[in-house]
């Protein structure tokens, strides 16, 4: 088990264009979770997975973002027509049960300028 | 809706020294609660958890007790070391549904030798 991965891990992206990432959570892990941090701030929660389904969308999440998790086993994360607004650490994480202990990925760190 | 408030950092100290960050929670029934840090250049860990009133966790020479009467969930170490440098975040998981974390704003801890 090596643990939820995320790639990439930085990206760099003009506004206005579109970006994707992608999270590989543990194995067997039927939660998958995408959350926002900013620079001195907590994670925030944009969108949950229960396999394929995705099953809560943050109010923060705008229309420019669409999450998938096909198959249920790894989920991509889009942002079309970024904003410097968009500048962010994007966090995956994952998890068995219903208990809420998450597993953490390592983030992408997106930088729009 | 639920919320978590931390001490605010940064906090800096002494090897040896006597730690405690500050967490308070607000939020409806029983949540679990969480200690999650964060290394310098590493990805979010849990540190420590309590699913109870009265629960009390414990890891790596840290601990965290559940007090439900003062909505709090306060992370104390006996004895610091310079490896315990790094961002502390008290994170809440609702009882239902997504159980999606809610994070504190992070405390700062500096080590000294």
């Amino acid at each position: 088990d090596t643990g939820v991965s995320q790639n990439p891990r930085h990206k760099i992206t003009k506004r206005g264009q579109n970006v994707t990432f992608r999270c590989d959570p543990i194995s067997e892990h039927n939660r998958l979770y995408w959350y926002r941090q900013t620079l001195g701030q907590g994670p925030e929660f944009l969108t949950y997975f229960q396999n394929e389904a995705q099953l809560e969308k943050s109010r923060l999440l705008s229309d420019r973002f669409s999450a998938e998790r096909p198959k249920g086993s790894f989920s991509t994360l889009e942002i079309q027509r970024t904003e410097q607004g968009d500048s962010a650490m994007y966090l995956c994480a994952s998890s068995f049960t219903t208990l809420g202990e998450q597993y953490f990925g390592p983030g992408t760190r997106l930088t729009v300028t | 809706g639920d919320s978590v408030t931390q001490m605010e950092g940064p906090v800096t100290l002494s090897e040896e020294a006597f730690l405690t960050i500050n967490c308070t929670y607000t939020a409806t029934g029983y949540p679990s609660l969480f200690w999650y840090v964060q290394y310098p250049g590493e990805g979010l860990q849990l540190l420590l958890k309590a699913t109870g009133a009265d629960d009390k966790g414990s890891n790596k020479g840290f601990e965290a007790t559940y007090r439900k009467e003062t909505t709090s969930f306060h992370l104390e170490k006996g004895s610091v070391q310079v490896s315990d440098s790094a961002v502390y975040f008290c994170a809440l998981s609702g009882e239902k549904g997504a159980q999606k974390l809610v994070f504190g704003q992070g405390t700062r801890l500096t080590i000294n030798p």
